[in-house]
């Protein structure tokens, strides 16, 4: 199973949104609604902040949001701050009840 | 709370074989299925397999079949993975996560594994 395709970096102003793609497959994205993001800050554990596609964990800010369109999922962080320069994981079941994560995207704030 | 609590860094030689635990509160553990997740130093995550403690089943990924093992002890709420013929691409930092609906949440604090001659 090949790992989902994300951009290596992204970055923004504070206040600005950015949107992290995740583009996969028939095999995982595009055909199942168990996509998820993580977040995880240098040296420290990761952290889930969505799952199934759009839904967030209790606690975490309502200005990550997340969507599908057909084989690619996106992760958007509006009104960026200095606290979300991390990096940022998405993964999806797939078809052979094995779950891939993809190879990560470092969001930074300028 | 849900809480995964791991074993201690480990260094193995190259061949050998090593077996990560997690003790987990917190939840029934009867219910829940556990995964895996690697990552290498300064790299992404990798998903190396998973188990449903209820049942004793579970899968891993491609690349780990027939080198990971991975059972559950529903007495003592403890979930453990094996992972033999260590190589040095197997040094990693290895996490036990809660999987709800393939969600991972939440995380063990992860166990080092170093592989060296």
């Amino acid at each position: 199973q090949s790992a989902l395709t994300q951009p290596a970096s992204v970055s923004g102003s504070p206040g600005q949104s950015v949107t992290i793609s995740c583009t996969g497959t028939d095999s995982d994205i595009g055909s199942y609604n168990f996509v998820s993001w993580y977040q995880q800050h240098p040296g420290k554990i990761p952290n889930l902040i969505i799952s199934e596609v759009t839904k967030r964990p209790s606690g975490v800010s309502d200005r990550f949001s997340g969507a599908k369109s057909g084989n690619t999922a996106s992760l958007t962080i509006s009104g960026l701050q200095t606290e979300d320069e991390a990096h940022y994981y998405c993964s999806s079941y797939t078809d052979k009840n094995s779950l891939v994560f993809g190879g990560g995207t470092s969001v930074t704030v300028l | 709370q849900v809480r995964l609590v791991q074993s201690e860094a480990e260094v193995k030689k190259p061949g050998s074989s090593v077996k990560v635990s997690c003790k987990a509160s917190g939840i029934i553990f009867s219910t829940v299925a556990i995964s895996w997740v690697r990552q290498a130093p300064g790299q992404g995550l990798e998903w190396v397999g998973g188990v449903i403690p209820a049942f004793g089943t579970g899968n891993s990924a491609e690349k780990f079949k027939g080198r990971v093992v991975m059972t559950a002890d529903l007495s003592t709420t403890t979930a453990y993975m094996e992972l033999t013929s260590l190589t040095s691409e197997d040094t990693a930092t290895y996490y036990c996560v809660r999987d709800y609906r393939r969600g991972f949440d939440p995380w063990g604090q992860g166990t080092l594994v170093i592989v060296s001659p």
